[in-house]
């Protein structure tokens, strides 16, 4: 597709359920980047993927939040056991890497992300 | 610790008016990239202007500038002439390396 593609769009939750998010990044962008958006609050990073391996996983809250990218395509963020405090939205971003002329400067694109509730 | 401080939670701006959104950075790495993004009540991000650390002069695109003072680890956002369509959430992010951190954000309202 032309953009970062996420589902679902809006995902409603049991406490206590795990839940699976999907992002589906700009084709050739090896970098992929999973952020969390509470209410009208700033963007948290969660973790980073360079191809398939994640160098920063700093960012995750606890060990009930993983993350995968297989194929240095598609990548799912996957939370155990949700809690409310979980309740968010989850935006997912790519960018372009490399060597090239400008790729330093290649801002992030962002999907419309998944907007997770907990109850 | 902090490292990308926005000090403006809400801005308000007439019509057509210029307005200036506050982005201060802390930073020791010497390569770094600063960007501005938009996120209006649809709530995706948009992507204004970037800014390299190694830049002579200040970034600008349309009516956005970037106002940056290396020195004080400033980089802020100067929209020009500003529109109803103007009135969203501007984050400022600082690029280190590969990893991207932002702001809390600064909501900005036009009035008519």
């Amino acid at each position: 597709g032309a953009g970062v593609s996420q589902s679902p769009s809006n995902k409603v939750t049991e406490k206590g359920k795990d839940v699976e998010l999907r992002c589906d990044p700009i084709s050739g962008h090896t970098a992929l980047y999973w952020y969390r958006q509470s209410l009208g609050q700033g963007l948290e990073f969660l973790i980073y993927f360079q191809g398939n391996s994640a160098p920063d996983k700093s960012g995750l809250p606890s060990d009930r939040f993983s993350a995968e990218r297989t194929g240095g395509s598609v990548s799912t963020l996957t939370i155990q056991r949700t809690q409310q405090e979980d309740s968010a939205v989850y935006l997912c971003a790519s960018r372009i890497t490399g060597t090239g002329i400008g790729i330093n400067n290649s801002p992030l694109h962002f999907g419309n992300g998944t907007r997770l509730t907990v109850t | 610790a902090q490292k990308i401080t926005q000090t403006q939670p809400g801005m308000f701006v007439q019509e057509k008016e210029a307005v200036t959104l506050d982005c201060t950075y802390d930073t020791s790495d010497p390569s770094y990239g600063l960007f501005w993004y938009k996120q209006p009540s649809s709530g995706e991000m948009i992507f204004l202007i970037y800014q390299g650390s190694y830049d002579q002069q200040n970034a600008t695109e349309g009516r956005y500038s970037l106002n940056f003072q290396k020195a004080r680890k400033s980089a802020n956002l100067v929209i020009s002439a500003s529109q109803l369509g103007d009135s969203a959430m501007y984050f400022c992010a600082m690029k280190e390396g590969f990893k991207t951190i932002f702001g809390a954000g600064t909501r900005l309202f036009v009035k008519a």
